[in-house]
């Protein structure tokens, strides 16, 4: 298994502005994913990351909107850009890949979008 | 594709209940089988897993059994306490894919009352 932790794990922001949201786990790990978590509903794959490439979008999200980092093994950000409300959401990131299990997710970070 | 149908909640049950949550699965190759479960303001723990038929994934008092005749995974539990109270969500993956991709089913809101 593994720790992940995310940061802010909160945060309400103005409309039409860009809010980074960190991924730390405690060991390495091949692939980072991050996921949206819409009120009450499952969640939904925005993207893969691979330490060393160009993270993978899935249909219905760009990289313009969501870019992300992923510069080690163990780190991973996921920026939101030029929110709207629709974004308010629970973005939650996961790590695994090669060697795990399954994937272990991190708390979440609950955002609000004014 | 893969995908996954689980039990529409909510789900309401008194303390020490049997609880039974349906999941089943549609996948082209022999999936992984997983619940997680995710607690109020949390994000989501592996609850339990299963990687071959007929495998039973145990924890907490959770059982699952893999069923491939049926392309189930129902998660019970013999007696729920009020902490159980959560959401829970089925998911597999393709362990011969590379991209380790998890696909979830909706999730089950489960409320315990004492």
């Amino acid at each position: 298994s593994a720790v992940i932790s995310q940061k802010p794990s909160r945060d309400i922001c103005q409309r039409g502005t860009s809010l980074t949201i960190q991924c730390q786990v405690d060991s390495q790990v091949t692939m980072m994913f991050w996921y949206r978590q819409q009120p009450g509903q499952s969640l939904t794959l925005i993207a893969t990351a691979n330490q060393g490439s160009e993270a993978t979008y899935e249909s219905g999200f760009v990289i313009d909107k969501f870019p992300i980092s992923r510069p080690n093994l163990t780190f991973s950000t996921l920026t939101v850009s030029n929110m709207s409300p629709e974004d308010s959401s629970i973005y939650l990131c996961s790590a695994g890949g090669r060697g795990w299990e399954t994937q272990y997710f991190g708390p979440g970070t609950r955002l609000l979008v004014l | 594709g893969d995908s996954v149908t689980q039990m529409e909640g909510p789900v309401t049950l008194s303390e020490e209940a049997f609880l039974t949550i349906n999941c089943t699965y549609t996948a082209t190759g022999y999936p992984s089988l997983f619940w997680y479960v995710q607690y109020p303001g949390e994000g989501l723990q592996l609850l339990l897993k299963a990687t071959k038929a007929d495998d039973k994934g145990s924890n907490k008092g959770f059982e699952a059994t893999y069923r491939k005749e049926t392309t189930s995974f129902h998660l019970e539990k013999g007696s729920v306490q009020v902490s159980d109270s959560a959401v829970y969500f089925c998911a597999l993956s393709d362990p011969r894919g590379s991209n380790y991709k998890l696909t979830f089913g909706k999730g089950t809101l489960l409320t315990v009352n004492p």
